[in-house]
């Protein structure tokens, strides 16, 4: 069964960091794509960020580039993200998702976990 | 960045009637190798999304045959056979033929 599990979701002052986890099970981890994609009451579904299988290829959304950074880690089975200069238009549920192998597309999704920047 | 529209933002729907909602693009979705990347997740109260329908019509694991999606080009629709109490939640359409944007969302609800 696959699974994504996020953790490192909390509660940051303007201008702080903070560094997603998502550990990946069920499946062989360096085959796939990942994603981050977070989800507001305000602006709905926006994609964040994703990287390539083996790592050479990482692409991010605008409003996020220069301040996140994707990353993983095959040999642990995890997915990052390092997040920078956080701002309140960054509060959100940060959602990990596995690409598909199959198609070009996206297919399991995590739980999700809460980042909230206030002050 | 590729802009989809969902129509209606509410669907109050009788159980066992059918139900239809509507997705379109700002542009064509069908990519250099001919597919054409246009997805419906479904998203239950207080739970993450979940993949329903991938390229246009292919449903994923354990979706219920109740469940289908057609279309073309710029213009989609996902439709519920018949609806039962499990459907309530938000439906979302997505592509994936650029990087992934995102519908707004159809609320569906039971009359």
């Amino acid at each position: 069964e696959v699974q994504l599990v996020e953790s490192g979701g909390d509660l940051v002052q303007p201008g702080g960091s903070l560094r997603l986890s998502c550990a990946a099970s069920g499946f062989t981890f360096h085959y796939y794509w990942m994603h981050w994609i977070r989800q507001t009451p305000g602006m709905g579904l926006a994609w964040v960020s994703r990287i390539k299988s083996d790592g050479t290829f990482i692409e991010y959304a605008d409003s996020v580039r220069g301040r996140f950074t994707i990353s993983r880690d095959d040999a642990k089975n995890t997915l990052y993200l390092q997040m920078n200069s956080l701002r309140p238009e960054d509060t959100a549920i940060y959602y990990c998702v596995r690409g598909s192998r199959d198609w070009k597309g996206i297919d399991y999704w995590g739980q999700g976990t809460l980042v909230t920047v206030s002050s | 960045d590729i802009v989809m529209t969902q129509t209606p933002l509410s669907s109050p729907v009788t159980l066992g009637q059918p139900a239809s909602i509507s997705c379109r693009s700002s542009q064509s979705l069908v990519d250099t190798d001919g597919n054409t990347n246009m997805n419906w997740l479904q998203q239950r109260p207080g739970q993450p999304p979940r993949l329903l329908i991938y390229k246009i019509s292919n449903r994923f694991s354990g979706v219920p045959d109740r469940f289908s999606g057609s279309g073309a080009g710029t213009d989609f629709t996902l439709n519920i056979s018949r609806v039962e109490l499990e459907d309530v939640g938000i439906y979302y359409c997505m592509q994936s033929t650029e990087f992934p944007t995102f519908g707004g969302g159809t609320k569906l609800e039971i009359k």
